[in-house]
């Protein structure tokens, strides 16, 4: 069964510097998003891409976080100058034309020391 | 706004039921259902569109209460593996960005 992977699994870094978070969606989909999990909360809405612009964001998305589909296959979410509170799993999603269901990836743990 | 779901915690034993609610208050295209083992990404159970259409996925079901903009999540004959916390995550139309609800953790205990 096809299935949505993200790389790395965990990222540690330091605050202030940058990050890339990368996702390689469902081959044939063609709606992705980001969402993030501070740990114990619940799961919440990034931002959403489609037609190769972002079609939704959240006010968390500040100009701190960016994305790009920089090829046919990967999407990436950058995180300038990382703080201590964009420690958090980050999923990735993707949503066929038609389908109904956003198939997430195992998520990016990533901890900003 | 975030949907609200209730009970935000249940404790079931082995073979026992229990029901997960989960309401808006904004009008919905779908509501889907996701189970989060500790440490996992989110596993999709199941989708609910407008229309008031009930599910099924082995002895888990859910229903769409389309007029009162209220889904239910109904664990029947409840087992170990069902432990973990359940998320209701909705959408405004078709291809939206999921609103999650602050989610609900069960336990099942032997």
């Amino acid at each position: 069964e096809p299935e949505v992977t993200q790389t790395p699994s965990h990222q540690v870094t330091q605050m202030g510097q940058e990050v890339i978070l990368r996702c390689v969606p469902i081959s044939n989909h063609l709606y992705f998003y980001w969402y993030r999990q501070i740990l114990g909360q619940k799961v919440e809405f990034l931002v959403s891409f489609y037609n190769n612009e972002i079609s939704e964001k959240s006010e968390i998305f500040d100009d701190q976080f960016s994305v790009e589909r920089p090829d046919g296959s990967n999407f990436t979410l950058k995180i300038r100058s990382t703080k201590l509170e964009d420690s958090a799993m980050y999923f990735c999603a993707s949503l066929g034309t038609g389908g109904r269901e956003q198939y997430f990836g195992p998520g990016t743990r990533l901890t900003v020391t | 706004q975030q949907p609200v779901q209730s009970p935000q915690a249940v404790i079931l034993r082995e073979g026992e039921d229990a029901v997960i609610n989960c309401s808006s208050s904004k009008a919905l295209y779908s509501v889907h259902w996701y189970r989060q083992k500790h440490g996992e990404a989110p596993v999709f159970l199941m989708i609910l569109l407008k229309g008031g259409e009930q599910k099924g996925h082995e002895k888990i079901s859910a229903s769409f209460n389309e007029k009162k903009q209220q889904s239910s999540l109904y664990l029947t004959a409840s087992q170990l593996s069902y432990s973990g916390t359940y998320f209701c995550g909705t959408a405004k139309a078709a291809g939206n960005k999921l609103t999650f609800g602050g989610g609900t953790r069960v336990l099942v205990k032997p």
